[in-house]
């Protein structure tokens, strides 16, 4: 199907525990981000990525790593979790920077992670 | 700090009435500006923009108006509809930056 997909779409783990989320899209869109949505702190960006192999950080980085090494990948790793890393994590994509405030950021449908 | 502020967390509203959502900013170097909404267990759907050269942006029953002097920009939904009923997020950039997001307001449309 075509779109922004993510994976999974419910997940729950241990605290410690090495966790990755996907996520994956078809419109070849150059950028991607990581957010996370947190009750009285809306969407939060924790990872962006302007390319394949060019990542940078968000307002919330710490305890996330992400890589993309292709254009339509990009997922989320939680090295270690914790339990303050309970959230909905959210994937988006857009065709163009930011920069020019003209973009539209496409969102994937959501990852819930439990951490125990 | 947070840069985005939605202070009302929640509004109902009859349907064929005029549904008012407020945001407000910090950074007055915040120059575009968007709403998204949001249904249970979705993602947010794209709704609406401003730039900061224009105060008012119609789309059909959406109208987004910003008052930079304020720093705030509101979204009308007229007539609001029982399908309206979700949850909205503002959010702002300034150029070359990220997109900050509100905390949301969560509508409901009586019918």
């Amino acid at each position: 199907d075509a779109g922004i997909t993510q994976s999974p779409r419910y997940k729950i783990t241990e605290t410690g525990r090495q966790v990755t989320l996907m996520c994956h899209q078809t419109w070849s869109h150059s950028y991607m981000f990581w957010y996370r949505q947190d009750l009285g702190h809306g969407l939060r960006l924790i990872y962006y990525s302007a390319a394949a192999d060019i990542t940078d950080k968000g307002e919330v980085p710490d305890g996330y790593v992400v890589s993309r090494s292709k254009t339509e990948n990009f997922p989320l790793t939680l090295e270690s979790a914790t339990r303050s890393q309970t959230s909905v994590y959210f994937c988006a994509s857009s065709e163009s920077t930011w920069a020019g405030g003209t973009d539209t950021q496409y969102f994937g449908p959501g990852t819930r992670l439990t951490v125990l | 700090d947070q840069q985005v502020k939605q202070n009302s967390p929640s509004l109902s509203v009859q349907e064929g009435r005029i549904s008012i959502l407020n945001c407000d900013y910090t950074n007055s170097m915040f120059d575009y500006f968007l709403w998204y909404k949001k249904y249970p267990a979705e993602g947010p759907t794209f709704l609406i923009s401003i730039s900061s050269i224009k105060d008012k942006n119609e789309d059909g029953r959406f109208t987004v108006f910003l008052n930079k002097s304020a720093k705030h920009l509101s979204l009308h939904i007229v007539p609001s509809q029982p399908g309206d009923s979700a949850v909205y997020f503002c959010a702002a950039s300034s150029p070359g930056n990220q997109f900050y997001f509100g905390t949301g307001t969560s509508l409901t449309v009586i019918p």
